[in-house]
């Protein structure tokens, strides 16, 4: 079983409407979750960051934890073509600086 | 431009050269992680370093590759004797050692060519 997982898509949403972005992980004791995203080429730039249990909005981009079940989401509101890229979910075990675990990423198409 | 800085930005290396990686962390960040991404895979941790000190070095190669980050100046990732199997993109990330989440900013990572 993979650390972290991560649906690999490709996943095709029209423009305007909401994504939804899932990963799981493995290691109950992650304490820290991270979304970036990547486009082509490009080095990961960070999204949002999370580690208490519910939701964290910033702008469109909405981050949802849920230890118990070891999940985390990534919502994407009123999706732009520019949003189009690969989304990769990372936890770290602790709160402290630490290694990141990486998924395989999402890779998400915006559809104009 | 107060971002993680890397250099070279491309580098093309014969099998069997020596591969030298330079990262300039974050101004006020003193924690450096290398991160390696291979054709079409995820991207995987190397190394984490302090000034003058290596804190994880689980996801280093055990030969060939080696890592500092001096008192003064960039962090650098040497590989010698490369081969193909090194060709890769490499990103560094630095955070800074205050607050509650450690967020890890990355570079714009070096792309490794092994002819």
């Amino acid at each position: 079983q993979k650390e972290v997982e991560q649906n690999s898509g490709p996943l095709s949403v029209p423009e305007g409407a909401i994504a939804s972005l899932n990963c799981t992980y493995s290691d109950r004791g992650s304490q820290s979750f991270f979304w970036y995203r990547q486009y082509s080429g490009k080095s990961p730039e960070l999204i949002m960051s999370i580690y208490s249990n519910g939701d964290k909005e910033d702008g469109r981009f909405t981050a949802q934890l849920n230890k118990a079940s070891q999940y985390v989401s990534l919502l994407i509101r009123d999706s732009q073509p520019s949003d189009s890229a690969t989304y990769l979910c990372a936890v770290t075990r602790e709160r402290g600086a630490q290694k990141l675990v990486f998924g395989q990423g999402t890779r998400l198409t915006i559809n104009p | 431009n107060a971002g993680v800085m890397q250099n070279p930005r491309h580098l093309v290396r014969r099998r069997g050269q020596e591969a030298r990686l330079r990262c300039s962390p974050m101004k006020g960040h003193s924690h450096v992680y290398w991160y390696r991404q291979l054709p079409e895979e995820g991207l995987k941790f190397m190394v984490y370093l302090q000034k003058e000190n290596i804190i994880d070095e689980s996801g280093m190669p055990k030969e060939r590759f080696s890592a500092e980050f001096p008192k003064e100046g960039p962090s650098i990732l040497r590989i010698q004797q490369v081969v193909r199997g090194d060709s890769a993109a490499y990103f560094c990330a630095s955070s800074q050692i205050a607050g509650v989440i450690y967020e890890q900013f990355f570079g714009p990572g070096t792309r490794l060519t092994v002819l």
